[in-house]
C-alpha cells in the first residue's frame, strides 16, 4: 500500500519567516494530497489539499506544490505567526476509496 | 461544518475488560474510520467502513473489533484491553463521493488502560 513520509519531525522558524514541510509518497495512483493541522491537545482539521491535476494551490499563506515525477509534495507557510505552531500532517489518496495515508507528522514551533 | 462527536472523551479501563469508544456524524458521510494517535507514529488506521453494516480491516486491526449499526454511528470495541491500547483514538468520516475527498476528525478519546 501507499507509504507516506514526512522528512521534518521537527521544525523551528522565527515569526515572519516561511516553513517548508517536505512529504513523500511510493503510490503513482495517489491523486489527492491533503494536509491537516493538529494544534497542542487538539483533534486534526483540515487546512488545504492539492490534486495531481495541479502543481501548486495557494490558499492565503498556505501554498502546497505537487511534483509527481518525484512523488514528492510540500506545504509552505508564509509570514508565519505563533498561532501557526502545531504538528502538520501531510497525506496521500487515491479517489476511489478515500481511505487516506497519513505521514507521522511535524512539529512546527513559530517562535516570536 | 461536518460534525462528528465521540464519547467518551477520557476513558479509564483495566486490563482485561471491554472498552466500547463510540463515535456519531451527522453529515451522511458514507465513510467513517478509526485511527489511533501514538507519539512517533503519527495516525494509524485500525478500522474504517464503507456504509451502515460494513466493517473493514485498516493497518493495526489486532484487538480491535468495529461495528457500524447506522450510517450515522461507528463503535470500536476493545474485549479485553491491554496496556498497549493506552492511546488517543479518533474518528473521522468523510465522503467519497461528495465535492472533497477529506475526512472530518471527532475530538478524541483518551484511552488509558491500567
Amino acid at each position: 500500500g501507499e507509504k507516506v513520509e514526512q522528512h521534518e519531525s521537527t521544525l523551528s522558524v522565527r515569526e515572519g519567516d516561511s516553513a517548508v514541510i517536505n512529504c513523500t509518497y511510493t503510490d503513482t495512483a495517489s491523486s489527492y494530497f491533503p494536509w491537516y493541522k493538529q494544534e497542542a491537545g487538539k483533534s486534526l482539521h483540515f487546512v488545504i489539499d492539492i490534486r495531481s491535476n495541479v502543481d501548486r494551490k495557494q490558499s492565503q499563506r498556505l501554498i502546497v506544490l505537487l511534483d509527481k515525477k518525484a512523488k514528492r509534495f510540500s506545504l509552505h507557510i508564509t509570514a508565519t505567526q505563533p498561532e501557526d505552531s502545531a504538528i502538520y500532517f501531510c497525506a496521500a489518496s487515491r479517489n476511489s476509496n478515500n481511505r487516506i495515508f497519513f505521514g507521522d507528522g511535524t512539529q512546527l514551533v513559530v517562535k516570536p | 461544518e461536518a460534525a462528528v462527536t465521540q464519547s467518551p472523551r477520557n476513558k479509564v479501563a483495566v486490563t482485561g475488560g471491554k472498552v466500547t469508544l463510540s463515535c456519531n456524524q451527522t453529515n451522511n458521510h458514507n465513510n467513517m474510520y478509526w485511527y489511533r494517535q501514538d507519539t512517533g507514529h503519527g495516525l494509524r488506521l485500525i478500522h474504517y467502513s464503507y456504509g451502515a453494516g460494513s466493517t473493514e480491516k485498516g493497518d493495526i486491526p489486532d484487538g480491535y473489533k468495529a461495528s457500524r449499526p447506522s450510517q450515522e454511528n461507528f463503535s470500536l470495541i476493545l474485549e479485553l484491553a491491554t496496556p498497549s491500547q493506552t492511546s488517543v483514538y479518533f474518528c473521522a468520516s468523510g465522503d467519497p463521493l461528495g465535492s472533497q475527498d477529506t475526512q472530518y476528525f471527532g475530538p478524541g478519546t483518551r484511552l488509558l488502560v491500567l
